[in-house]
């Protein structure tokens, strides 16, 4: 059953910590990315790779850090330095070409306590 | 940066009608791209369509595509209660396939 799995589907995080979040997919995809979603702010894309040990920085990417050591695998770290985390996180997949379709996780909602 | 501005952000309408959701773009695109989501869930690919095509179906959904108006319109016909969501567009641009994404419009349908 191929998909992209998220965990966890909830996160709380400390003033402080970092948390990562878990990305994995098994639709052999060369392409992974992380979104983050707040309200009225649609999607907005933190990092992306498009192999592994490749990555490379979105539109936001400050406070956040990455890595893709498997083809399988692409966790999230978002750091202290991260000042405001508390959000909807969402990882999607896709072939590395022009004209193909993402497909996304179930999400992680974080939230600061 | 968003490249695609979906209009309207809020759409309330009874089962049965149909819903149309528009897409506006600023820069040329490879393609645009249609996505639900559910309340608190992942997106869901619905259709994509090449800056080549102007129109696509898929069962009760309906996509146009005018390049020279840079937009876009998603058609949803005899709207169901389950067909309440989100609806967001993406475009993929230049050499990139990485789809960008607008703020979504938020579609309910009353029963």
């Amino acid at each position: 059953d191929g998909g992209i799995t998220q965990s966890p589907k909830y996160l709380f995080r400390k003033e402080g910590q970092n948390v990562t979040l878990s990305c994995e997919q098994n639709l052999n995809h060369d392409a992974m990315y992380w979104y983050r979603q707040d309200p009225g702010q649609g999607l907005r894309l933190i990092y992306y790779s498009q192999i592994v040990n490749d990555f490379q920085k979105g539109d936001i990417a400050e406070g956040y850090s990455v890595s893709r050591e498997k083809k399988e695998s692409f966790p999230l770290t978002v750091t202290s330095a991260q000042k405001n985390p508390t959000a909807f996180y969402l990882c999607a997949s896709s072939r590395a070409s022009l004209n193909t379709e993402a497909f996304f996780g179930q999400g992680t909602r974080l939230t600061v306590v | 940066s968003q490249q695609g501005e979906e209009d309207p952000q809020a759409l309330s309408i009874q089962e049965g009608e149909n819903a149309t959701m528009n897409c506006s773009y600023k820069t040329s695109i490879n393609n645009l791209q249609w996505y639900r989501q559910n309340s608190g869930r992942g997106l869901v690919h619905l259709i994509l369509i090449r800056s080549n095509e102007r129109e696509k179906h898929s069962g009760r959904l309906r996509v146009t595509l005018d390049t020279s108006k840079k937009s876009s319109s998603l058609l949803i016909t005899a709207s169901r209660a389950a067909d309440t969501a989100s609806y967001f567009c993406a475009t993929g641009t230049g050499g990139s396939y990485i789809p960008t994404f607008g703020r979504g419009t938020s579609l309910i349908v009353h029963p």
